[in-house]
């Protein structure tokens, strides 16, 4: 079955820098990528999500990449806030699926301010 | 997102106990999911259901079982508890009707202890 890495497991960076989070995928049949954001305490969220017939989507200070060939997607985050804060996960899926997300192990970003 | 709840929120009990987590969902989405939370796992999914006679074992399924009583209702039960089943719960939906199958929204979460 599919399997998804994230990497780096913590991150930390200084208010304003760019922080980038990185997802590997085992199946070259999923077509789907989304991202979710948890604060602390809070539930998951999607803050943006890509699908396989795009190479970048953009929201204002967020982006995702996706490389087929290499079965990588990469978030980033640009001048980044203290709101910024929280654990971001990665999931991966195929639309025969219907929805069933595979997801990554999630990176705690800190941004000091 | 209160469209999605779930009860109840933090549930203290023993091993050997039957526990029943209850979801429910005011959004009218027909796919509902069930995931557990666990430091450094990310979230894993244990069971999901595309409508009310469809129900279909996740990644870890095994001492759990599930019930969609309705479309806005899904139930997950330990039939007797142990210890590393203590972890954070969440429900999602999403609603394949709109194009948007793989978009899913969270209930709040269940935190459960098993002692």
């Amino acid at each position: 079955g599919e399997n998804v890495e994230q990497h780096p497991s913590t991150l930390s960076v200084q208010e304003g820098d760019s922080a980038v989070i990185k997802c590997t995928y085992s199946d070259s049949a999923s077509n789907y990528f989304p991202w979710y954001k948890q604060e602390l305490g809070k539930r998951p969220q999607l803050i943006i999500d890509i699908r396989s017939n795009v190479g970048e989507k953009k929201d204002q200070r967020i982006a995702v990449t996706l490389n087929k060939t290499a079965k990588h997607f990469s978030l980033h985050i640009t001048e980044t806030q203290p709101e910024d804060s929280a654990v971001y996960f990665c999931a991966a899926s195929k639309d025969n699926q219907g929805g069933k997300l595979i997801f990554g192990q999630g990176t705690e970003l800190s941004v000091k301010p | 997102d209160a469209d999605v709840t779930q009860t109840p929120r933090n549930r203290i009990t023993k091993t050997g106990k039957r526990i029943m987590l209850e979801c429910s969902q005011t959004k009218g989405h027909d796919r509902m999911y069930w995931y557990r939370q666990d430091p450094g796992l990310g979230l894993r999914l244990i069971y999901y259901s595309f409508d009310v006679k469809d129900i279909n074992k996740g990644e870890i399924s095994d001492g759990y079982s599930v019930s969609r009583q309705a479309q806005a209702k899904f139930s997950l039960s330990l039939e007797s508890a142990i210890p590393n089943q203590t972890a954070l719960y969440f429900c999602a939906t999403s609603d394949s009707r709109l194009g948007k199958t793989d978009t899913q929204y969270f209930g709040p979460g269940t935190r459960l202890t098993v002692l």
